[in-house]
C-alpha cells in the first residue's frame, strides 16, 4: 500500500542551526502538507502547498519556515533559524486532489510517520 | 473558547467494552468531521469521517455527529486490545484538498485484555 515516508525519524539541533525536513507523498498525490504536534499538544495546520505553491498557511508558519517541492518526488519543510520552540513532531501528509464535485466528499489526508525535531 | 475540545484522557476499559469518545467545537463553518487514530511513534491514520450531522458505521466503529449542539462522537463496540491508540477527531470547513484540519489534542484509549 502506497504511503507517505519522512526523513529522518529523529532530528537533533542546536538553537539558531537551519534545519530540512524531508518527504516523499504518495505519488499521484497533488497536494501536500505539513502540520507539527508539540508534546502533549494538538496537531496543528502550519501548511499546505499545491501546484508548486502556497497555498494556505496558519499563523505559525513565519519567515523562519519555508517549503519547497524540488524534484518530482520530494517536499521538504525548511526551519531557517531554530528556536527551542521549534522542538516538535512534524508530520507530512499528502492527498489526491478535489473531492469530485461532490459536497459530501472527503479527500482523506495521508499522514507520514513523522520526524521528531529536537532543538537544543 | 478553543475550536475543538476533546477530554485527552487516558482512558482505560476491559476487552469487549463499549468504548464513547467525543468533542465538542465552536465553528459553525465545519462542515467535515474525521476521526484518526494515532499509534505510538505513528502518524494519524483516518478511520472515518462523516459529512455535516448524522450517524456513520463501519464495522465495530460508528460516529456520530450533531451540529446542533456542536458535539461528534465516536463509538467502538467489542473493544479489542488493538483498538489500544490515541484517537484524534479532526474538522474541516472543506472536503476537497485546500481544506486544512483541526484537531482536537486526543484521547489515549487503552483496552485491557
Amino acid at each position: 500500500e502506497p504511503e507517505v515516508t519522512q526523513t529522518p525519524s529523529h532530528q537533533v539541533t542546536q538553537m539558531g542551526q537551519e534545519v530540512i525536513l524531508r518527504c516523499v507523498p504518495i505519488s499521484n498525490h497533488l497536494y501536500f502538507y505539513w502540520y507539527r504536534q508539540i508534546l502533549g499538544q494538538k496537531v496543528e495546520f502550519l501548511v499546505s502547498f499545491y501546484n508548486n505553491e502556497i497555498s494556505e498557511k496558519s499563523e505559525i508558519f513565519d519567515d523562519q519556515f519555508s517549503v519547497e517541492r524540488p524534484d518530482g518526488s520530494n517536499f521538504t519543510l525548511k526551519i531557517r533559524s531554530t528556536k527551542l520552540e521549534d522542538s516538535a513532531m512534524y508530520f507530512c501528509a499528502s492527498s489526491e486532489g478535489s473531492s469530485g464535485g461532490y459536497l459530501s466528499s472527503y479527500n482523506e489526508q495521508f499522514f507520514g510517520p513523522g520526524t521528531r525535531l529536537t532543538v537544543l | 473558547q478553543k475550536e475543538v475540545e476533546q477530554d485527552p484522557g487516558p482512558l482505560s476499559v476491559p476487552e469487549g467494552a463499549i468504548v464513547s469518545l467525543n468533542c465538542t467545537y465552536s465553528n459553525s463553518a465545519f462542515q467535515y468531521f474525521m476521526w484518526y487514530r494515532q499509534y505510538s511513534r505513528k502518524g494519524p491514520e483516518l478511520l472515518m469521517y462523516t459529512y455535516s450531522s448524522g450517524n456513520k458505521e463501519d464495522g465495530r466503529f460508528t460516529a456520530q455527529v450533531d451540529k446542533s449542539s456542536k458535539y461528534i462522537s465516536l463509538f467502538i463496540r467489542d473493544s479489542q486490545p488493538s483498538d489500544s491508540a490515541t484517537y484524534l477527531c479532526a474538522m474541516s470547513a472543506w472536503g476537497g484538498s485546500q481544506g486544512n484540519l483541526i484537531f482536537g489534542k486526543g484521547t489515549k484509549l487503552s483496552v485491557k485484555p
